[in-house]
């Protein structure tokens, strides 16, 4: 069976200093990977996409980017944290081609002092 | 993008009671409708889903009806129990490797 495992659970950073979150994907190939941000009480924002190896689609420009070594890793990263990056940062995998739901990790929840 | 509309943002009902949460969208193309639960500081959980060629789907106390023509979809939880207490969310699948979310119900069951 599949499983996604995402960390750190949790992290508080300065302002200024730079930041990853790792995400991987056991027991499917060439899934569809997704970052998302989740602010307090709030719904969920997508940040990238990913369908293939080093092929990653932003959807909101920020300070955040992401990058995807291999076919099954997801590394969500920033040089200088801001105070508006506090919030649940949520990886997600789907079937390659799109097919089904979108299966989240336990999410990294971030804290910027 | 395609925007999906989520109604109501809160609801409390009393334990056994039903709920419903409504979602409407307006791309035509979207075939895919899951619902998603999120507990407190978890991730959020697959709990039903409904392609377009169904109209409605149930799984024991949880149920999805989909109207395409009008564009808008509902979940429906009966007897509802104080573990149902939960942030629900629709979502819709415009595109192949895109999934858009509605903002969220926080639906509170009082025993």
């Amino acid at each position: 069976s599949q499983t996604i495992h995402q960390w750190p659970a949790t992290l508080v950073q300065p302002v200024g200093s730079p930041l990853s979150l790792e995400c991987t994907v056991e027991g499917t190939s060439n899934p569809n990977l997704y970052w998302y941000r989740q602010a307090a009480g709030r719904g969920l924002q997508l940040l990238f996409y990913s369908v293939g190896i080093g092929q990653i689609s932003s959807e909101v420009p920020q300070n955040l980017s992401a990058s995807r070594p291999q076919d099954r890793q997801f590394i969500l990263s920033s040089k200088k944290l801001l105070l508006s990056d506090s919030g649940f940062y949520l990886c997600a995998w789907s079937v390659g081609g799109g097919d089904g739901p979108q299966h989240f990790g336990d999410g990294t929840r971030l804290s910027i002092l | 993008g395609e925007n999906v509309e989520q109604h109501p943002s809160t609801l409390s009902v009393q334990e056994g009671d039903s709920a419903v949460i409504k979602c409407t969208y307006s791309d035509s193309a979207s075939n895919y409708f899951p619902w998603y639960k999120q507990e407190l500081g978890k991730r959020p959980q697959l709990i039903i889903d409904i392609r377009s060629n169904v109209g409605e789907k149930k799984d024991q106390r949880i149920a999805v009806t989909l109207n395409k023509t009008a564009k808008h979809f509902s979940l429906h939880i009966t007897e509802t129990q104080p573990e149902d207490s939960a942030v629900y969310f629709c979502a819709l699948r415009p595109l192949s490797y895109d999934m858009r979310f509605g903002a969220g119900t926080r639906l509170t069951v009082k025993p």
